[in-house]
């Protein structure tokens, strides 16, 4: 167990739809970082946010949004849904002092159809 | 820019033989460099991290994968594989901001 929760950990969505997932971190972890893993691939790194600022950003259209909550929980928000955003969506939490490692929860599958 | 590049998307041995997963990086700073697990319908699983001194990294399950700044690779290793260790693993590659993820290799394991 890593400590880090996601929900829901299903979804499915129509094509146009938005959808918004939740994360909540490790206790103590001040940074919360977003992936999209395709079946078959490895994860693709969404954004990065530290402290409610976001402090990263992948290859990733900005109809990807995220917050931060002063609590270090966070959201995914995607607009405008198309079909190639079906995948798992993994949340991983980190602190600076523990060497950047990254721990993840168990993933939002989203599937839209 | 970081990167990884996983050799061999799949991987196949016999219970008991030596399990060799292949990763090479790529980075203009000193990397930061891990290895994950995943088992299906899970997140990621931390096996073991290299960041600064000893090259020769221990993780958990018997795993263990070395740092080799001459040839930028950072091989996963295990003496003997166990039919436990059938799952997808991740190389990856930070420099603090994110984590940049290998294609993953997935371990068969046969009895």
């Amino acid at each position: 167990e890593t400590g880090v929760t996601q929900s829901p950990t299903h979804l499915i969505k129509t094509r146009g739809q938005q959808v918004t997932l939740r994360c909540s971190s490790q206790s103590g972890h001040n940074t919360v970082s977003w992936y999209q893993q395709a079946l078959g691939q490895g994860p693709q790194f969404i954004f990065q946010y530290y402290r409610e600022e976001e402090n990263g950003r992948g290859n990733f259209p900005p109809r990807f949004s995220g917050l931060q909550f002063p609590n270090y929980s966070s959201e995914l928000n995607v607009n405008a849904l198309e079909l190639d955003d079906s995948a798992l969506y993994l949340c991983a939490s980190s602190l600076e002092a523990e060497g950047y490692i990254q721990y993840f929860g168990a993933g939002t599958r989203l599937s839209v159809l | 820019a970081q990167s990884v590049t996983q050799l061999g998307s799949h991987v196949s041995v016999s219970e008991g033989a030596l399990v060799l997963l292949r990763c090479n990086y790529s980075s203009s700073v000193p990397p930061y460099l891990f290895w994950y697990v995943q088992y299906p319908n899970q997140g990621l699983q931390l096996l073991l991290k290299y960041t600064t001194g000893a090259t020769l990294v221990k993780g958990i399950n018997g795993f263990e994968a070395e740092f080799k700044k001459s040839e930028t690779s950072f091989h996963l290793t295990k003496p003997s594989a166990h039919m436990s260790d059938a799952a997808e693993y991740f190389c990856a590659v930070s420099g603090g901001d994110d984590m940049r993820f290998g294609a993953g290799t997935r371990l068969t394991v046969k009895p």
